[in-house]
């Protein structure tokens, strides 16, 4: 099965900070890589799709780069909404299963 | 607008069979750009992909319980089923389910439920 490691675990930040995300994958899977936001009690919101498709409704402020085992989610100006946990997701339909990382939370500094 | 509702048993006893509901809205599970997908989230832990069906009623599972699980639909309904057999204490999750955007492969997890609490207990 494909690994997924994320970094760092945790991040303090403050509104207006930029802030990255990493993402690393066991094998390549060229885009095959999702990132999601969840709040505490909520479902998990995709924000990116196929490594930098930003998702339809989400603000401009995040995006995502990368491909085969690297990938980075960057929000450029931290908003007061933006708190939450944050999760890569592999999905290559040729090597399920479709693992999640670990997740990120970002809190407040 | 397109939702998807998962409802089922709160509380479940070890060895038991677990048969959790998603009701969609919204599209129609014979759409051929779309499928269902579930995965689970244990307290305080990460969300685990369990597996998810196309359209034309292929289905892909994780392979660590392809032996415990079954996913089904009833596209006259809108509904996927999930079931699991066997549940142990270390299943008791949020179960989510999400809809599967798909262009020729799989390209996005992209409206998911709110998610239903399952406690694995006697």
């Amino acid at each position: 099965d494909i690994q997924m490691t994320q970094s760092p675990s945790t991040l303090s930040a403050s509104v207006g900070d930029r802030v990255t995300i990493t993402c690393r994958a066991s094998q390549n899977i060229i885009t095959w890589l999702a990132w999601f936001q969840q709040k505490p009690g909520k479902a998990p919101k995709l924000l990116i799709y196929k490594a930098s498709s930003l998702e339809s409704g989400v603000p401009s402020r995040f995006s995502g780069s990368g491909s085969g085992t690297e990938f980075t989610l960057t929000i450029s100006s931290l908003q007061p909404d933006d708190f939450a946990t944050y999760y890569c997701q592999q999905y290559n339909s040729y090597s399920p299963p479709f693992t999640f990382g670990p997740g990120t939370k970002v809190d407040i500094k | 607008q397109v939702t998807l509702k998962e409802s089922g048993p709160v509380l479940v006893k070890p060895t038991e069979t677990l048969t959790l509901t998603c009701t969609v809205s919204g599209f129609s599970l014979s759409n051929v750009g779309m499928g269902v997908s579930w995965i689970r989230q244990p307290p305080g832990k990460a969300l685990e992909w369990l597996g998810h069906i196309f359209s034309n009623d292929e289905k892909v599972y994780r392979t660590s319980l392809k032996s415990s699980l079954t996913i089904s639909k009833d596209t006259s309904k809108s509904q996927v089923v999930l079931t699991m057999t066997n549940m142990d204490p270390v299943d008791s999750a949020t179960y989510f389910c999400a809809r599967i955007r798909v262009n020729m492969m799989v390209e996005a997890f992209d409206i998911w439920g709110q998610g239903t609490m399952v406690t694995v207990s006697s």
